[in-house]
């Protein structure tokens, strides 16, 4: 079992441009969460989605970004226009039901 | 809304134990976590407590919850140089779909 998988490991953008964050979540888990670690602070919740279902998404910033979890493929997070404040480390967790949390190595990304 | 604190930094010399401490603010807590994460790393999950509980011990890890004052704290016994990392301590509440609150982390240095 590989664990859950992101990629890239590191997204460098221009501002102005859209960054994608991809997830696969570990075999048989269908609850995906994305998180924010901004530099020197805590993760912060960002969205919890099942297949083709976004169940909670309180943490997300109202414009720019969105999630999804396909009935097939990974779960992506997008930014789109990003600004420099986007620049973090962006975790992704799964689990098989409402608990029990696996995290990603995460995806840094910087924008200059 | 629901907050996690810690200390920042805490050193220890390689033998001794280490306790790191986390306060929490939100009363309908179900269960507190800790998370280990090393530089570049995601984050691993050490141990968890249920809030009925007062004590957690496994291994050279022990957990302590005194939910009356909301403090938590994870102590490790006969620290290594390898456990040098960020703890993170994290609390999620029954009404939250399994949204994690993480606090800023502690980093520990284990000196020679």
């Amino acid at each position: 079992n590989a664990g859950v998988m992101q990629n890239p490991r590191h997204l460098v953008r221009r501002r102005g441009q859209e960054a994608r964050l991809r997830c696969s979540p570990m075999k048989g888990h269908s609850h995906v969460y994305w998180y924010r670690q901004l530099p020197e602070e805590g993760l912060k919740f960002m969205v919890y989605l099942q297949k083709e279902n976004i169940i909670d998404e309180s943490g997300m910033p109202k414009e720019r970004f969105s999630a999804e979890f396909p009935k097939e493929g990974p779960s992506i997070l997008r930014i789109q226009q990003v600004v420099r404040g986007d620049s973090a480390a962006y975790f992704c967790a799964s689990s098989p039901y409402e608990d029990g949390y696996t995290f990603g190595s995460g995806t840094r990304l910087t924008v200059v | 809304g629901e907050d996690v604190e810690q200390s920042l930094f805490l050193s220890v010399r390689e033998g001794d134990s280490s306790v790191i401490n986390c306060t929490y603010t939100d009363s309908s807590s179900t269960y507190l976590y800790w998370y280990k994460q090393e530089p570049g790393a995601g984050l691993q999950l050490l141990t968890y407590i249920f809030s009925n509980m007062d004590m957690k011990q496994d291994q050279r890890l022990t957990v302590l919850l005194n939910k009356k004052d909301k403090h938590l704290s994870l102590r490790i016994a006969d620290t290594q140089t390898g456990d040098s990392a960020i703890y993170f301590c994290a609390e999620s509440s029954s009404g939250s779909a399994r949204q994690l609150t993480f606090g800023s982390g502690t980093q520990l240095t284990v000196l020679p």
